[in-house]
């Protein structure tokens, strides 16, 4: 099956600083999320991007789908940002797999 | 549109009980899916049903755990006989045919 790595597993940011996840996936797919796990646990969807770019405020996201990788770009970080990233794509059949996730600190 | 609606958010049992987690998928949407979320780690596909069918429930364990999603009603998550190990937090997911999946806040179990 689809293999999902992302990068880096841990990252700690001073607040305000920007940040580049990285997700890398072994075959093509049909779709891409990337979900942030906030401390509470709760599963928040930030984009559905199996290619090109979208942005959402501070966020933003781009998929080259081509060579397999997406990144999700956060800028002026906050702490509210903090929490565990995860990128999850759906190849051939329908269920969702997930990557084990960047856990990120972000420091006042 | 209330999102995916999953209860409840924690729930408590003692060993050899059974454990019942509910969800409701968004509105419009007719395809369910159950993840299983072990401490410290990403989530891992269990089942995936529509309504009144399995599809695909080759991440489910072999014993004790079984899966419905009724043509009235949410879709129900059952352990039997939980043991410790089972402790974990349960989400479930919808989407329509085109994809594009919604969590829901998932029941967080815990087995004493």
């Amino acid at each position: 099956g689809i293999q999902v790595e992302q990068s880096p597993p841990d990252l700690i940011l001073q607040e305000g600083a920007n940040s580049t996840l990285r997700c890398n996936f072994s075959d093509s797919v049909n779709n891409l999320q990337w979900f942030h796990q906030n401390p509470w646990g709760q599963l928040i969807n930030l984009f559905y991007i199996p290619s090109g770019t979208k942005q959402n405020g501070r966020l933003s996201a781009t998929t080259v789908a081509t060579e397999r990788y997406s990144l999700l770009y956060i800028s002026s970080s906050q702490t509210t940002d903090s929490g565990v990233y995860f990128c999850a794509v759906q190849g051939g059949s329908e269920k969702l797999v997930f990557g084990k996730g960047t856990k990120l600190t972000v420091n006042p | 549109n209330a999102g995916v609606m999953q209860n409840p958010r924690h729930l408590v049992r003692r060993r050899g009980q059974e454990a019942r987690l509910r969800c409701s998928p968004m509105k419009g949407h007719s395809h369910v899916y159950w993840y299983r979320q072990l401490p410290e780690e990403g989530l891992k596909f269990m089942v995936y049903l529509q309504k009144e069918n399995i599809i695909d429930e080759s991440g489910m364990p072999k014993e004790r755990f079984s899966a419905e999603f009724p043509k009235e009603g949410p879709s129900i998550l059952r352990i039997q006989q939980v043991v410790r190990g089972d402790s974990a937090a349960y989400f479930c997911a919808s989407s329509t045919a085109r994809g594009g999946y919604t969590f829901g806040s998932g029941t967080r179990l815990t087995v004493v």
